[in-house]
């Protein structure tokens, strides 16, 4: 199992703050996605980043996929309360002896932005 | 309707009921699954589909049972569950079984009593 750690946990802002969330690994994964949950929802997907080094941006979304592609980070600039929700890493990658591709969630930061 | 639909979205069973969970995508994609999630844990896997046939099981218990009848449709047959199976279950699909980007479906919230 190749795991996919996230930090903070749990973050708390106001509104137009800006924040960066982390997603560290000791394994190399062929590409890595960001999903965002809302309560009551299932995740969205965000943005699929497949090279080391590789920056993509979404508007106030920066997504960074480590040089050795077994990292991540996700900044917003000036954080809106839409941002509120759970933010989730997940890597493709393949399991030790398969030839079978899967992705490996993290397990997530919840981020709440406050008026 | 596009997407990933999954009815019921709340579902409240007995420990002795027998209940199923739908899942519907009309994206063209070849491969399904299923995920549960619960508080503090990741999300779990628990059946892969591809192609209509399961390729994944990953030790789930059998009152869990899927069922894929065709490529747009996914089912999650259960029985005499326990209370610790009270969860979101997520059903998701893409264009290829384990690569590209999933889309899920907005889940099914069971709770069992």
């Amino acid at each position: 199992t190749q795991l996919l750690e996230q930090s903070p946990q749990f973050l708390s802002i106001q509104e137009g703050e800006n924040l960066t969330v982390y997603c560290n690994s000791s394994s190399v994964f062929s590409s890595l996605q960001w999903y965002r949950q809302e309560p009551g929802e299932g995740p969205v997907l965000l943005v699929t980043v497949v090279t080391g080094g590789e920056v993509k941006k979404l508007k106030r979304l920066t997504f960074q996929f480590g040089d050795a592609r077994k990292d991540s980070s996700l900044h917003i600039t000036a954080a809106q309360t839409g941002d509120t929700g759970l933010y989730l890493c997940a890597g493709g990658g393949r399991d030790r002896g398969s030839t079978l591709g899967r992705l490996y969630f993290g397990r997530g930061t919840q981020l709440t932005v406050w008026p | 309707e596009t997407g990933v639909t999954q009815t019921p979205r709340h579902l409240v069973m007995g420990m002795t009921n027998k209940k199923s969970l739908k899942c519907e995508q009309h994206l063209g994609h070849n491969a399904m699954y299923w995920y549960k999630q619960s508080a503090k844990k990741p999300l779990e896997l628990m059946f892969v589909y591809s192609l209509e046939e399961r390729v994944e099981n990953n030790s789930v218990p059998s009152r869990f049972s899927p069922e894929c009848p065709n490529s747009s449709h996914l089912f999650l047959h259960l029985h005499t569950l326990q209370p610790e199976d009270s969860a979101l279950y997520l059903c998701a699909s893409s264009q290829e079984y384990g690569r590209g980007g999933y889309t899920f479906g907005s889940g099914t919230r069971l709770t069992v009593v």
